[in-house]
């Protein structure tokens, strides 16, 4: 596709469900970031994958939330037993360089996660 | 750790005003500063980059500076209009390959 896609668009979940969430990023993108963005606020970053290498997971909340890139292409964001305050948008990002800073990032239009 | 903050918070203005948003950063220590606009329920949309070593960037009715030794970078927009309502984000690229966003500022232009 043209762009960043991610679905799904919208999520309800009841507190203690799974979630995943998926992220299909530029054809060829080699690095891919995920980005949490509560209500009000700007983006957080998550965890940042470079290929199929997850070479940052330092923004991941809790160890109920995992992401995985198994081909170096599509990857998803998993939350187990899911919180409210885990309700949020989450965006996916890429970009063409392997190198920080050398790259723009092209975000998707996130999936917005809301727990009951 | 690196810290990003934007002022105002929210802004309106009448058509046709030009406007600046501001933004600083605690860490000079950066590779390169972004401005986005994210309408709402939609994704990022990014507006301008601005590497570490370039002072300005311009496109259209907008125009970025960054000033990395006294942390700053302001957002130009000139002759605003009605379709540039949305919230606007700055971040910054840490050289640990991270994006640091700002809060953002959310801009209504009434018509």
């Amino acid at each position: 596709g043209a762009g960043v896609s991610q679905s799904p668009r919208y999520k309800v979940a009841k507190r203690g469900q799974d979630v995943a969430l998926r992220c299909d990023p530029i054809s060829g993108h080699v690095s891919l970031f995920w980005y949490q963005q509560a209500l009000g606020q700007g983006p957080e970053f998550l965890t940042y994958f470079q290929n199929e290498a997850q070479l940052d997971k330092s923004g991941l909340p809790s160890d109920r939330f995992f992401a995985e890139r198994p081909e170096g292409s599509v990857s998803t964001l998993k939350i187990q037993r899911t919180q409210q305050e885990d309700s949020a948008v989450y965006l996916c990002a890429s970009s063409p360089s392997a190198r920080p800073g050398t790259g723009e990032l092209f975000f998707g239009e996130g999936s917005r996660l809301t727990v009951l | 750790k690196q810290e990003v903050t934007q002022i105002p918070a929210a802004l309106s203005v009448p058509e046709g005003e030009n406007l600046v948003l501001n933004c600083s950063f605690t860490d000079s220590a950066i590779y390169n500063l972004q401005w986005f606009r994210q309408d709402p329920g939609k994704g990022l949309t990014s507006l301008l980059l601005i590497q570490s070593s370039q002072r300005e960037q311009t496109s259209g009715r907008l125009n970025a500076s960054l000033d990395k030794s006294s942390g700053r970078s302001t957002l130009y927009i000139a002759a605003s209009q009605p379709g540039d309502s949305a919230t606007y984000l700055c971040a910054v690229l840490s050289n640990t390959g991270k994006l640091i966003f700002g809060q953002g500022t959310t801009l209504q232009v009434k018509p």
